[in-house]
């Protein structure tokens, strides 16, 4: 099993652009998270998704659009890049349930740079 | 709402010597705990949890208990290796589709 995988690993935007970034899961799992992770800032959630079809603000969704066209995948999308944005993106995904405590499982991140 | 305030960094520790980050949360009601571990360059991983008060988690030599008392639940390690040097999340859940982090303490141990 891969677990969970992001594409790309690196990205350079300039100001303006748009990229969709992709994260998959081979773990049937029903809920998936988008994060972005700053210096000293920890974790800030940016959307999530609880099933197929579904989707959620977290706590910083401004700039970001996402989608879950399928259980096994989840797309963020920025549609005007902004320097402010640079970041490393993780995502994420858990079993549903109470019983599952919610316990994560994490991507390799993609470390973007919007110039 | 929830929080998570943990220890701040960097810790920078000697090789075999003993580890304490520190861990404390703000939740009405009591949540599940977790530490996160993140090597540099990598994803998070799960190193340890503890679901309810008293609980104790435990991997890689790593320990912490669920105090409901103190609110805490505080990272130790008895000996630690220079394969130890990471960035370490505190994390806690009510089961629903949250989790909530702490900003993270970055560890370094030397040689």
């Amino acid at each position: 099993n891969a677990g969970v995988t992001q594409t790309p690993k690196f990205r350079v935007l300039k100001t303006g652009q748009s990229m969709t970034l992709l994260c998959a899961q081979d773990m049937n799992h029903e809920y998936m998270y988008w994060y972005r992770q700053d210096p000293g800032m920890g974790l800030r959630l940016i959307h999530y998704s609880v099933g197929e079809g579904t989707t959620a603000k977290g706590e910083v969704p401004d700039g970001y659009n996402v989608s879950r066209l399928k259980k096994q995948n989840f797309l963020l999308g920025l549609e005007s890049a902004a320097p402010s944005q640079t970041s490393v993106y993780f995502c994420a995904s858990s079993w549903a349930g109470v019983s599952f405590h919610n316990e994560q499982f994490f991507g390799p991140g993609t470390r973007l740079t919007v110039l | 709402g929830d929080s998570v305030t943990q220890m701040e960094g960097p810790v920078t520790l000697s090789e075999e010597a003993f580890l304490t980050i520190n861990c404390t949360y703000t939740a009405t009601g009591y949540p599940s705990l977790f530490w996160y571990v993140q090597y540099p360059g990598e994803g998070l991983q799960l190193l340890l949890k503890a679901t309810k008060a008293d609980d104790k988690g435990s991997n890689k030599g790593f320990e912490a208990t669920y105090r409901k008392e103190t609110t805490s639940f505080h990272l130790e390690k008895g000996s630690v290796q220079v394969s130890d040097s990471a960035v370490y999340f505190c994390a806690l859940s009510f089961g629903n589709e949250k989790l909530t982090f702490g900003t993270g303490t970055r560890l370094t141990i030397i040689p």
